[in-house]
């Protein structure tokens, strides 16, 4: 519905484990940011990009990467994975870094064992 | 404390019921406000801005007052279908920030 597209949609890793999600952004959209949905609570703001740079960062450790590519597409790394990073992750795209309309992937939903 | 922090809920109202969500944010630097809506198992989804001057949209009114740091939410004439969580949002810089989410049951 929004053209942004999330994969994978579920996966289950173990902890120490390596994951790397991926996002496409709307046509058009040159901003993408990553959330962190933990089950009854509100998405939490990982990073932005913008143009392809971090663009601002929320409360993550450095384990929590981001990548922009020219195309706008997105990727969240996650490394040493633990059993507190079981989510769901919510990539958004928007036109630019500052406006208040985000439009929403469905999300991957990561279970870490 | 959280920088939003809304109504705990669940608010479960009958049909026609008008009912208020209230939330407060703790940077007095915020620049803009929202309020998103996410549905069971989906995504967030923008339900409306909400401007100094009060807002409306349809069945739904959004109010804010800067000098108490307080937005509200207010939807007249509920339908089952506005069954959902309500997300209180404010804009700190480039950082769009999500509330805890109050949800919304509307029954028969």
């Amino acid at each position: 519905e929004t053209g942004v597209t999330q994969s994978p949609t579920h996966l289950i890793k173990t902890r120490g484990q390596q994951v790397t999600l991926r996002c496409s952004s709307q046509s058009g959209h040159n901003t993408v940011s990553w959330y962190q949905q933990a089950l009854g609570q509100g998405p939490q703001f990982i990073f932005q990009y913008y143009r392809e740079e971090e663009n601002g960062r929320g409360n993550f450790p450095p384990r929590f990467s981001g990548l922009q590519f020219p195309n706008y597409s997105s990727e969240l790394n996650v490394n040493a994975l633990e059993l507190d990073d079981s989510a769901l992750y919510l990539c958004a795209s928007s036109l630019g870094p500052r406006t208040g309309e985000l439009f929403f992937g469905e999300g991957s939903r990561l279970t870490v064992l | 404390r959280k920088e939003v922090e809304q109504d705990p809920g669940p608010f479960n109202v009958p049909e026609g019921a008008t009912v208020a969500f209230n939330c407060t944010y703790s940077n007095s630097a915020s620049q803009s406000f929202f309020w998103y809506r996410q549905d069971c198992r989906k995504e967030p989804k923008l339900l409306m801005s909400v401007y100094s001057s009060g807002n409306e949209d349809g069945r739904f009114t959004a109010q804010l007052n800067r000098a108490s740091q307080y937005i509200s939410l207010l939807i007249r004439d509920s339908k089952l279908s506005d069954s959902a969580t309500y997300l209180c949002v404010v804009r700190n810089t480039d950082k769009l920030i999500f509330g805890t989410g109050t949800r919304l049951q509307v029954f028969p």
